[in-house]
């Protein structure tokens, strides 16, 4: 069965810091590969997809993940984090040919002065 | 603007009682989808519609339905039979197609509660 695991459930850096999120799925076939920030009590919003192609995927607000096919990874970085990045941020699996998004259990990232 | 409408942002529920929460997209998105959120447990899909008048259960439907009669609309009720219902609900729309490979667009969520 198809998994996605988010292996920290919180990270706490300090401003200004770089800052790994990390994800891992299973799945025997072909996905695309999604990354969504939660701000509190609000929906989500995407900050990257990996579809095919390069690698390494550039998002909004200074993001970007790597797809690495032989680890099943996509883990999010940003080099420099900000206060304004503390937030809920969730990695989702869609397996080619199905509408249906399974989604991590989501990794809260506290960004300290 | 084009995006997803939630309705009501927070919503209470007696015991006994079926709510009906509200999603309304103007995107021209075919496909419609129901998430509940719990605190460390992610997204979990509850129903999901890929056109109108058509909709099939996800991986948590007991104690909830749905209908799908207008392409821009995709109401959930929670119904007296789910027996804990506290949760933040989530409605996301997509187009369908192209290879799966279009991101959802979410509402900002509908908080529901006990009394």
């Amino acid at each position: 069965a198809q998994s996605v695991t988010q292996l920290d459930s919180q990270v706490p850096v300090f401003e200004e810091a770089p800052v790994e999120l990390r994800c891992n799925y299973s799945s025997s076939v072909s996905v695309y590969l999604f990354w969504y920030v939660q701000y509190p009590n609000q929906g989500l919003q995407l900050l990257l997809k990996y579809l095919s192609g390069s690698t390494l995927v550039k998002g909004i607000n200074g993001f970007e993940a790597e797809f690495n096919k032989s680890q099943t990874s996509f883990h999010l970085r940003k080099p420099s984090v900000h206060i304004s990045d503390t937030a809920e941020y969730f990695c989702a699996v869609r397996q080619g040919g199905s509408e249906k998004l399974l989604f991590g259990k989501g990794t809260k990232l506290t960004v300290n002065p | 603007d084009g995006g997803i409408t939630q309705s009501p942002k927070y919503l209470f529920r007696k015991e006994g009682q079926n709510v009906t929460l509200s999603c309304e997209q103007n995107l021209n998105h075919d496909a419609m989808y129901w998430y509940r959120q719990d605190p460390g447990q992610g997204l979990r899909l509850i129903y999901y519609s890929q056109i109108v008048n058509d909709f099939q259960k996800g991986d948590i439907a007991e104690g909830y339905s749905v209908s799908r009669e207008k392409k821009e609309s995709f109401p959930l009720t929670v119904t007296s039979a789910q027996k804990n219902p506290t949760a933040f609900y989530l409605c996301a729309s997509s187009i369908v197609g192209t290879g799966s490979n279009q991101p959802q667009h979410f509402g900002d969520g509908t908080r529901l509660s006990i009394l």
